[in-house]
């Protein structure tokens, strides 16, 4: 597809049991981030693939938060023993290099593209 | 640490312009972003700046003062569509951290 996709839209779990969410990055897309954004407040980072690699993971909450992206595409956000505030809305973001426009055309950014989320509410 | 501050709401008029501010301490730069997200949907781009200036595209503009850790986003001829949450976002390295957002109502 054209953009970021991510499934379920909608989850809702009982405290204590595991949830995995699925990102598709937008093809080609190196670069692959997870990020919780509760309700009223802005995305918080959570972690960062660059291929299959995960280079940076100091976001995620506690060690009942894992993430994986084995062949370099697809990616899942697995909570085990889903709590309470846990709920709220995962993104996933991916990004390519970009040349830069207008007054700055020489300097390259990695604009960010999103997903629609996965709505996680925990009862 | 990042503290990055914008205001929680604003209201303007159709037709009218709105300035949505952003202040930023961070503890690195590499540039600023703007991002529209409508209520339960995802943030899409809107506007990067990384050296000081005004970047315009359109109806919209971004302007950017690095040594007043200082930014805003103008929105002009506003449209009910408009009518959404704003993040100002600063990228340091490949991280984004987000401010809160502004939530902007655009009245008839």
């Amino acid at each position: 597809g054209a953009g970021v996709s991510q499934s379920p839209r909608y989850k809702v779990a009982k405290r204590g049991q595991d949830v995995a969410l699925r990102c598709d990055p937008i093809s080609g897309h190196v670069s692959l981030f997870w990020y919780q954004q509760a309700l009223g407040q802005g995305p918080e980072f959570l972690t960062y693939f660059q291929n299959e690699a995960q280079l940076d993971k100091s976001g995620l909450p506690s060690d009942r938060f894992f993430a994986e992206r084995p062949e370099g595409s697809v990616s899942t956000l697995k909570i085990q023993r889903t709590q309470q505030e846990d709920s709220a809305v995962y993104l996933c973001a991916s990004s390519g290099e970009v040349r830069g426009s207008g007054s700055h055309p020489n300097l390259p950014y990695n604009e960010q593209f999103f997903g629609p989320g996965t709505r996680l509410t925990v009862l | 640490g990042q503290n990055i501050d914008q205001p929680t709401e604003m209201t303007a008029t159709e037709g009218a312009i709105v300035q949505i501010n952003c202040t930023y301490q961070t503890s690195g730069f590499n540039g600023l972003f703007w991002y529209q997200q409508h209520a339960g949907e995802a943030p899409t781009f809107l506007s990067y700046n990384v050296l000081d200036g005004l970047e315009e595209k359109g109806r919209f503009s971004s302007f950017l003062s690095r040594s007043k850790g200082y930014s805003y986003l103008l929105l002009k001829e506003l449209q009910m569509k408009d009518s959404a949450s704003y993040l100002c976002a600063v990228r340091n390295d490949y991280k984004l951290s987000f401010g809160a957002g502004t939530t902007v109502t655009v009245r008839a």
